[in-house]
């Protein structure tokens, strides 16, 4: 089974500060999608950034980046310049072969302080 | 384009009772997949519907049940309220591409209360 790893329950940042979420997963595919959602107190999941397996040059967004190793099959997420708005809730997730469904992990509750 | 919408946002239900949910996808996006969120669980895939079908399914009993329309509109079902069931539905549709991978963008969620 496809499992995705979130370790970090929930994180501070000061405004205008970076920090960084991780996440593991666990796949035997060969190709496959990584995504980080954003969702803040209105439950809406947001897209906050998308990595394809098969490309070795990080994803970037705006302030978002990825850091993907795959290898080590990690995938954290850098938010530069953290705004108020930031503060959510973040998974990190899996979509493992295209047409399966996405697998989530339990999430990182980001706090931003001002 | 519009995003997923979802309706109603608000349920509150009674045990035994049945609910209907409904999903209207991106124009254009083929697939509609839903999921259950709740604090214990988590994100949870219920099933996911593509030209009609079933394509995928989750492991929740029976009660839970879907349907998708041919404007891809899509409607979930669950008979025989249950406590547990209280929870945040949320929707997501993508567009299947024929080669590579999809992206599943989600609707604002039904929270589903059960009394």
């Amino acid at each position: 089974a496809q499992t995705v790893t979130q370790s970090q329950p929930e994180m501070s940042v000061q405004e205008a500060e970076t920090v960084t979420l991780s996440c593991t997963y666990d796949t035997s595919e060969s190709d496959y999608y990584l995504f980080w959602y954003k969702q803040p107190p209105s439950r809406q999941m947001i897209l906050v950034i998308r990595q394809e397996a098969y490309k070795q040059q990080n994803a970037t967004e705006n302030r978002f980046s990825v850091n993907f190793q795959k290898a080590a099959k990690s995938f954290s997420l850098k938010i530069s310049d953290s705004q108020l708005g930031d503060a959510a809730m973040y998974f990190c997730a899996s979509n493992p072969s295209g047409n399966t469904p996405l697998v989530f992990g339990k999430g990182t509750r980001l706090s931003v302080i001002a | 384009k519009a995003g997923v919408t979802q309706t109603p946002r608000y349920l509150i239900k009674t045990r035994g009772q049945q609910v209907t949910l409904s999903c209207s996808p991106i124009s254009g996006h083929r697939s509609v997949s839903w999921y259950q969120q709740t604090p214990g669980q988590g994100l949870q895939f219920l099933f996911e519907y593509f030209s009609e079908t079933q394509r995928n399914k989750g492991n929740f009993p029976g009660r839970f049940s879907g349907r998708q329309f041919s404007n891809s509109r899509s409607e979930m079902n669950v008979s025989t309220l249950e406590l547990g069931d209280s929870a945040l539905y949320l929707c997501a549709s993508s567009f299947v591409l024929a080669i590579g991978l999809d992206t599943q963008y989600f609707g604002p969620g039904t929270r589903l209360t059960v009394l």
